[in-house]
């Protein structure tokens, strides 16, 4: 089964507002990655936070850690109509190197 | 930079028919990977590579599946015959190596078996 479970699936918003998704995994990590994939594209980088911190900030976004919980949240602030896509957690367990994504949570920001 | 290439970028094939899809990496990157994309299952990790050699394929589905890196700068996934469960997108992706994290993906291969 999938390492990552985003939450909300869908999110809408308005321009301006800003959007937090959740991610939840089961195993322990190394780090966690947050991807964005437009439509009909593939997955692009966004950040890392290392099981060591707790907090991670890039331009609009905020990223939080809790290895107790084995959370992730990806918060954008001041979301633009370009940050529609779809954003997804990846998680690499200890002892591999293969990231498994989560199912993702399609963001769609209205103009 | 060119990014990670793949081709073709749709295909439209019968069951029974074999499917070749391509990546190639960007320079310089060690490690490859091929992942699948569905709705059902989202993205799925189906093989991976480290300088060229095949290190974890337990993600591929069935004998019908093959993937090969004859050198750096290419690799193939092969399905045969291919099935139209077999319909989804599949991603290459690439890093500098296992132990880099930032991986970079293709613009994937849309795959439609009918």
């Amino acid at each position: 089964s999938q390492q990552g479970e985003e939450d909300p699936q869908a999110l809408s918003i308005q321009e301006g507002e800003n959007a937090t998704m959740n991610c939840s995994y089961k195993t322990s990590i190394n780090n966690l990655q947050w991807y964005r994939q437009n439509s009909g594209r593939g997955l692009v980088h966004l950040i890392l936070i290392r099981s060591n911190e707790r907090e991670k900030h890039s331009g609009r976004l905020r990223v939080t850690l809790d290895t107790s919980k084995k959370s992730s949240s990806l918060l954008i602030t001041a979301s633009r109509a370009a940050d529609t896509a779809s954003y997804f957690c990846a998680t690499c367990p200890p002892g591999t190197y293969k990231y498994i994504f989560g199912t993702g949570t399609r963001l769609k920001v209205l103009a | 930079d060119a990014g990670v290439i793949q081709s073709p970028r749709h295909e439209v094939t019968e069951m029974g028919q074999e499917v070749t899809l391509r990546c190639k990496p960007i320079s310089g990157h060690n490690s490859l990977f091929w992942y699948r994309q569905t709705m059902m299952r989202g993205l799925e990790l189906l093989i991976y590579f480290n300088n060229n050699v095949p290190i974890d394929d337990s993600g591929m589905p069935e004998d019908r599946f093959s993937a090969k890196m004859p050198n750096a700068s290419f690799s193939t996934l092969k399905i045969q015959p291919s099935e139209p469960r077999d319909s989804a997108v599949y991603f290459c992706a690439s890093r500098t190596g296992l132990a880099e994290e930032t991986q970079y993906f293709g613009p994937g291969t849309r795959l439609l078996v009918l």
